[in-house]
Protein backbone atom coordinates (compact mmCIF):
# COMPACT_ATOMS: atom_id res chain seq x y z
CA UNK A 1 0.00 0.00 0.00
CA UNK A 2 1.39 3.10 -0.94
CA UNK A 3 2.21 6.16 1.41
CA UNK A 4 1.73 9.65 0.14
CA UNK A 5 4.04 10.76 -1.92
CA UNK A 6 5.75 14.04 -2.58
CA UNK A 7 8.04 15.00 -5.52
CA UNK A 8 10.55 16.58 -5.93
CA UNK A 9 13.00 16.13 -2.13
CA UNK A 10 14.70 19.09 -2.94
CA UNK A 11 14.64 22.47 -4.51
CA UNK A 12 16.80 25.43 -4.55
CA UNK A 13 14.92 28.57 -6.49
CA UNK A 14 15.78 32.53 -7.06
CA UNK A 15 13.40 35.28 -5.12
CA UNK A 16 10.84 36.23 -7.79
CA UNK A 17 10.43 32.62 -9.31
CA UNK A 18 7.72 30.62 -9.23
CA UNK A 19 7.64 27.03 -8.07
CA UNK A 20 5.03 24.01 -8.23
CA UNK A 21 5.69 20.73 -5.39
CA UNK A 22 3.60 17.48 -6.25
CA UNK A 23 1.62 14.98 -4.30
CA UNK A 24 0.01 11.76 -4.17
CA UNK A 25 -2.64 10.79 -1.46
CA UNK A 26 -2.35 7.29 -0.03
CA UNK A 27 -4.24 4.66 -1.48
CA UNK A 28 -8.11 5.41 -0.74
CA UNK A 29 -7.66 8.69 0.23
CA UNK A 30 -9.29 12.07 -1.12
CA UNK A 31 -8.61 14.81 0.16
CA UNK A 32 -5.54 17.00 0.28
CA UNK A 33 -4.20 19.10 2.64
CA UNK A 34 -0.94 21.18 2.56
CA UNK A 35 1.32 22.85 5.01
CA UNK A 36 4.59 24.70 5.74
CA UNK A 37 6.82 23.55 7.97
CA UNK A 38 9.61 26.90 8.73
CA UNK A 39 12.82 25.60 10.65
CA UNK A 40 12.14 24.77 14.07
CA UNK A 41 8.70 25.47 13.69
CA UNK A 42 5.45 23.18 13.76
CA UNK A 43 3.62 23.08 10.14
CA UNK A 44 1.14 25.61 9.40
CA UNK A 45 -1.55 24.81 7.38
CA UNK A 46 -2.19 26.33 3.47
CA UNK A 47 -5.28 24.71 2.46
CA UNK A 48 -6.86 22.10 1.87
CA UNK A 49 -8.47 19.93 -1.22
CA UNK A 50 -11.44 17.68 -1.99
CA UNK A 51 -13.35 17.40 -5.25
CA UNK A 52 -10.79 19.44 -6.76
CA UNK A 53 -11.86 22.59 -5.03
CA UNK A 54 -10.25 24.50 -2.34
CA UNK A 55 -12.36 23.82 0.71
CA UNK A 56 -10.36 25.73 3.01
CA UNK A 57 -7.67 27.78 3.46
CA UNK A 58 -5.06 28.87 5.86
CA UNK A 59 -3.42 32.67 6.57
CA UNK A 60 -1.39 32.32 3.70
CA UNK A 61 -1.20 35.24 0.68
CA UNK A 62 -2.37 34.61 -2.94
CA UNK A 63 0.50 33.98 -4.28
CA UNK A 64 0.23 30.16 -2.65
CA UNK A 65 -2.42 28.40 -4.62
CA UNK A 66 -3.01 24.25 -5.69
CA UNK A 67 -4.72 22.35 -7.44
CA UNK A 68 -6.41 18.97 -7.49
CA UNK A 69 -6.75 16.53 -9.89
CA UNK A 70 -9.59 13.57 -10.72
CA UNK A 71 -6.58 11.21 -9.57
CA UNK A 72 -6.84 12.97 -6.21
CA UNK A 73 -3.42 14.09 -6.61
CA UNK A 74 -2.40 17.61 -6.43
CA UNK A 75 -0.11 20.47 -6.90
CA UNK A 76 1.02 23.45 -4.46
CA UNK A 77 1.96 26.54 -6.44
CA UNK A 78 3.95 29.91 -5.26
CA UNK A 79 4.86 32.57 -7.43
CA UNK A 80 7.16 35.11 -7.13
CA UNK A 81 9.09 33.56 -4.41
CA UNK A 82 10.71 35.67 -1.30
CA UNK A 83 13.41 33.85 0.75
CA UNK A 84 11.17 33.55 3.73
CA UNK A 85 8.79 31.21 1.42
CA UNK A 86 12.20 28.78 2.37
CA UNK A 87 10.72 25.57 4.11
CA UNK A 88 9.76 22.25 3.78
CA UNK A 89 6.25 21.78 2.29
CA UNK A 90 4.38 18.60 3.78
CA UNK A 91 1.55 17.13 1.84
CA UNK A 92 -1.18 15.34 4.35
CA UNK A 93 -4.08 12.92 2.44
CA UNK A 94 -7.13 11.67 4.26
CA UNK A 95 -10.59 10.30 3.48
CA UNK A 96 -13.37 13.12 3.85
CA UNK A 97 -15.08 11.07 6.44
CA UNK A 98 -12.28 10.21 7.91
CA UNK A 99 -10.66 13.59 8.46
CA UNK A 100 -9.35 12.80 12.26
CA UNK A 101 -6.31 10.48 10.20
CA UNK A 102 -4.11 12.35 8.26
CA UNK A 103 -1.21 10.77 6.51
CA UNK A 104 1.90 12.96 6.06
CA UNK A 105 4.31 12.64 3.38
CA UNK A 106 8.04 13.18 3.64
CA UNK A 107 8.06 16.41 1.95
CA UNK A 108 9.88 18.67 -0.37
CA UNK A 109 12.78 20.66 1.26
CA UNK A 110 12.31 24.69 -0.92
CA UNK A 111 15.23 26.84 -0.37
CA UNK A 112 15.07 30.10 -2.01
CA UNK A 113 18.10 32.03 -2.45
CA UNK B 1 -7.69 32.34 19.60
CA UNK B 2 -5.95 29.61 18.19
CA UNK B 3 -2.13 28.47 19.44
CA UNK B 4 -0.59 25.36 20.83
CA UNK B 5 2.56 25.31 23.09
CA UNK B 6 5.08 23.11 24.11
CA UNK B 7 8.15 22.91 25.86
CA UNK B 8 11.08 22.75 23.27
CA UNK B 9 13.60 20.13 24.49
CA UNK B 10 13.04 16.82 26.93
CA UNK B 11 16.05 14.33 28.13
CA UNK B 12 15.11 10.89 29.29
CA UNK B 13 17.55 8.08 29.61
CA UNK B 14 17.01 4.71 28.04
CA UNK B 15 13.98 2.91 30.16
CA UNK B 16 12.65 5.80 32.01
CA UNK B 17 9.23 7.22 31.21
CA UNK B 18 9.04 10.36 29.36
CA UNK B 19 5.89 12.93 29.97
CA UNK B 20 5.97 15.81 26.89
CA UNK B 21 3.28 18.08 27.45
CA UNK B 22 0.71 20.95 25.52
CA UNK B 23 -1.30 23.50 26.24
CA UNK B 24 -4.22 24.97 23.60
CA UNK B 25 -6.38 27.48 23.64
CA UNK B 26 -9.47 26.14 21.49
CA UNK B 27 -12.35 25.87 24.42
CA UNK B 28 -14.63 23.94 21.91
CA UNK B 29 -15.20 20.17 21.37
CA UNK B 30 -12.20 19.19 19.46
CA UNK B 31 -9.63 16.33 18.48
CA UNK B 32 -6.46 16.44 20.11
CA UNK B 33 -3.62 14.53 17.84
CA UNK B 34 0.22 13.48 18.70
CA UNK B 35 2.49 13.22 15.88
CA UNK B 36 6.44 12.06 15.66
CA UNK B 37 8.96 13.61 13.44
CA UNK B 38 11.92 11.97 12.39
CA UNK B 39 14.69 13.78 11.00
CA UNK B 40 14.10 14.25 7.36
CA UNK B 41 10.35 12.39 7.48
CA UNK B 42 7.44 13.94 7.65
CA UNK B 43 4.89 13.61 10.31
CA UNK B 44 3.41 10.22 11.86
CA UNK B 45 0.06 9.97 13.75
CA UNK B 46 0.79 8.26 16.83
CA UNK B 47 -2.68 8.56 18.51
CA UNK B 48 -5.82 11.27 18.83
CA UNK B 49 -7.66 12.14 21.73
CA UNK B 50 -11.59 13.72 21.86
CA UNK B 51 -11.87 16.79 24.40
CA UNK B 52 -14.67 14.92 26.11
CA UNK B 53 -11.99 12.14 27.16
CA UNK B 54 -9.66 12.26 30.00
CA UNK B 55 -7.51 9.33 29.13
CA UNK B 56 -6.02 7.19 26.13
CA UNK B 57 -3.67 4.28 26.52
CA UNK B 58 -2.59 2.42 23.50
CA UNK B 59 0.28 0.27 23.86
CA UNK B 60 3.79 2.15 25.31
CA UNK B 61 1.37 5.47 24.90
CA UNK B 62 -0.77 7.09 27.32
CA UNK B 63 -2.41 10.13 26.96
CA UNK B 64 -3.66 12.61 29.75
CA UNK B 65 -6.53 15.60 29.13
CA UNK B 66 -6.80 18.27 31.44
CA UNK B 67 -10.01 19.51 30.39
CA UNK B 68 -9.89 22.42 32.74
CA UNK B 69 -6.64 23.88 32.31
CA UNK B 70 -6.37 22.79 28.37
CA UNK B 71 -3.62 20.96 29.40
CA UNK B 72 -3.07 17.14 27.34
CA UNK B 73 0.39 15.37 27.77
CA UNK B 74 1.39 11.87 26.33
CA UNK B 75 3.49 9.64 28.16
CA UNK B 76 5.64 6.99 26.75
CA UNK B 77 6.40 4.41 29.08
CA UNK B 78 9.98 2.72 28.65
CA UNK B 79 11.24 5.08 26.31
CA UNK B 80 13.66 3.48 23.59
CA UNK B 81 16.48 5.43 21.85
CA UNK B 82 14.07 4.85 18.54
CA UNK B 83 11.57 7.23 20.30
CA UNK B 84 14.54 10.30 19.96
CA UNK B 85 12.32 12.65 17.73
CA UNK B 86 10.11 15.64 17.44
CA UNK B 87 6.90 15.22 19.11
CA UNK B 88 3.68 17.60 17.96
CA UNK B 89 0.65 18.40 19.45
CA UNK B 90 -2.07 19.60 17.73
CA UNK B 91 -5.87 20.44 17.59
CA UNK B 92 -8.35 20.49 14.75
CA UNK B 93 -10.18 23.54 14.70
CA UNK B 94 -14.25 22.85 15.46
CA UNK B 95 -16.12 23.61 12.24
CA UNK B 96 -12.99 24.12 9.82
CA UNK B 97 -10.79 21.19 8.22
CA UNK B 98 -7.77 22.96 9.68
CA UNK B 99 -5.00 21.83 12.47
CA UNK B 100 -3.38 23.83 14.40
CA UNK B 101 0.26 22.59 15.35
CA UNK B 102 2.44 23.51 18.24
CA UNK B 103 6.17 24.16 17.89
CA UNK B 104 7.05 20.74 18.66
CA UNK B 105 8.76 18.97 21.55
CA UNK B 106 12.41 17.54 20.77
CA UNK B 107 13.00 14.49 22.75
CA UNK B 108 16.68 13.19 22.93
CA UNK B 109 17.06 9.61 24.53
CA UNK B 110 20.37 8.86 26.15
CA UNK B 111 21.53 5.26 26.46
Amino acid sequence: DAGVTQSPTHLIKTRGQQVTLRCSPKSGHDTVSWYQQALGQGPQFIFQYYEEEERQRGNFPDRFSGHQFPNYSSELNVNALLLGDSALYLCASSLRTGFLEQYFGPGTRLTVT
Amino acid sequence: GEDVEQSLFLSVREGDSSVINCTYTDSSSTYLYWYKQEPGAGLQLLTYIFSNMDMKQDQRLTVLLNKKDKHLSLRIADTQTGDSAIYFCAESIPGTYKYIFGTGTRLKVLA
